[in-house]
């Protein structure tokens, strides 16, 4: 049972570039989130999914695409790259049917560094 | 616009001292409240409140939540040098979880 993974784990882009960040959960939990935190910050929502095919906006959307086609696959696209995306992005998925819904497991980050 | 607010910033300490974080919040639909450890990696989970006046503990670390004050404290006793860590706060709503900036704790050796 590995929980939440991400992928890469580090990646530096150029202004302009694209990319995909990838992130999958094996516990076969219905919400998965993505975060991104800047330093000395907390962690702003991004997008968020209720369940395959279901996704939505969250604090912070533009410049970030997301799909979920399957249960355990959330990945984030970035369109477009600018340097105000520099940060590290955190995938996290939680279980909103059983008794600890509101507890969220976190994915081990991606640093992007856009120049 | 949901709000949480953590204080203080940062602190530092020695080993052996007792730490006391603060969360306050403003938020629509609250379900409940969180704690996550930050140590350079991913945020790790501590505890979920949900209920007010009712202590949650975990060896050292311990947590409660006042519902009509709106906020929450988190203690740590007896601190050793791996409590160093973001102490990160966080309130879920009907979808979400709202995160504060966190508290940045430092303990010496």
């Amino acid at each position: 049972n590995a929980g939440v993974t991400q992928t890469p784990k580090f990646r530096i882009l150029k202004i302009g570039q694209s990319m995909t960040l990838q992130c999958t959960q094996d516990m076969n939990h219905n919400y998965m989130y993505w975060y991104r935190q800047d330093p000395g910050m907390g962690l702003k929502l991004i997008y968020y999914s209720v369940g395959a095919g279901i996704t939505d906006k969250g604090e912070v959307p533009n410049g970030y695409n997301v799909s979920r086609s399957t249960t355990e696959d959330f990945p984030l696209r970035l369109e477009l790259a600018a340097p105000s995306q520099t940060s590290v992005y955190f995938c996290a998925s939680s279980d909103r049917t059983g008794t600890s819904t509101d507890t969220q497991y976190f994915g081990p980050g991606t640093r992007l560094t856009v120049l | 616009e949901d709000k949480v607010v953590q204080s203080p910033l940062s602190l530092v300490v020695h080993e052996g001292d007792t730490v006391t974080l603060n969360c306050s919040y403003e938020v629509t639909n609250f379900r409940s409240l969180l704690w996550y450890k930050q140590e350079k990696k991913a945020p790790t989970f501590l505890f979920m409140l949900t209920s007010s006046g009712i202590e949650k503990k975990s060896g050292r670390l311990s947590s409660i939540l006042d519902k009509k004050e709106l906020f929450s404290i988190l203690n740590i006793t007896a601190t050793q040098t791996g409590d160093s860590a973001v102490y990160l706060c966080a309130v879920a709503n009907d979808y979400k979880l709202s995160f504060g900036a966190g508290t940045t704790v430092t303990v010496r050796a």
